[in-house]
């Protein structure tokens, strides 16, 4: 059973388009984020929360928007796409660190591909 | 622009060759090391990792070299296999920053057979 699951794996949208990523989690942990990885660039921040309460931006968080509905929750819109944020996003979840482990989790990505 | 800078983008080697990744970084406040390992269609794993209070640390054939006065850090595999195959991330934490990741461009490593 996948730890953090994310749905879809795989979205051709059109420009303009609404799109929601969804990331679920069943590891127990407090803290979330969103990235967007692109060749050459790694993994950039897009949001990151450490409870539901609390969600702050990213390195890229322009043209996207979060929302944490629950703790094992936490959702990634794109309010209008547009072709430059084709790309493969991830979730990835960790401990807030109090018992010694701050590794992230990652899930297997969402592949988005705006047309 | 980016904090974290690694070196070389790809990688070839033949099996039982030993690859070294490179990466360098410019904010003093970072305190913790990590690599992340993706096999296509996968997420990031963690791999190993190393804190700044140390020169060198070794997981099975997965070794971190760390220069501290010279801000940067490697990542050596030894006897490399066909299954190494993969992309290497290397990443830096920012002290008291709540465990955010600064990630490096990444080295997509082929080791033929």
């Amino acid at each position: 059973d996948a730890d953090v699951t994310q749905t879809p794996r795989n979205r051709i949208t059109k420009t303009g388009k609404r799109i929601m990523l969804e990331c679920s989690q069943t590891k127990g942990h407090d803290r979330m984020y969103w990235y967007r990885q692109d060749p050459g660039l790694g993994l950039r921040l897009i949001y990151y929360s450490f409870d539901v309460k609390d969600i702050n931006k990213g390195e890229i968080s322009d043209g996207y928007s979060v929302s944490r509905q629950a703790q094992a929750k936490f959702s990634l819109s794109l309010e209008s796409a547009i072709p430059n944020q084709t790309a493969l996003y991830f979730c990835a979840t960790s401990d807030s660190g109090s018992r010694g482990s701050t590794e992230q989790f990652f899930g297997p990505g969402t592949r988005l591909t705006v047309l | 622009q980016q904090q974290v800078k690694q070196s070389p983008q790809s990688l070839i080697v033949q099996k039982g060759g030993i690859p070294i990744i490179n990466c360098a970084y410019e904010n003093t406040a970072f305190d913790y090391f990590p690599w992340y390992q993706q096999f296509p269609g996968k997420g990031p794993a963690l791999l190993i990792a190393i804190r700044p209070d140390v020169s060198e640390k070794k997981e099975g054939r997965f070794t971190i070299s760390f220069n501290k006065s010279a801000k940067q850090f490697s990542l050596h595999i030894m006897d490399s296999q066909p299954g190494d195959s993969a992309t290497y991330f290397c990443a830096a934490r920012l002290n008291n920053a709540g465990n955010m990741l600064t990630f490096g461009g990444g080295t997509r490593l082929m080791v033929k057979p």
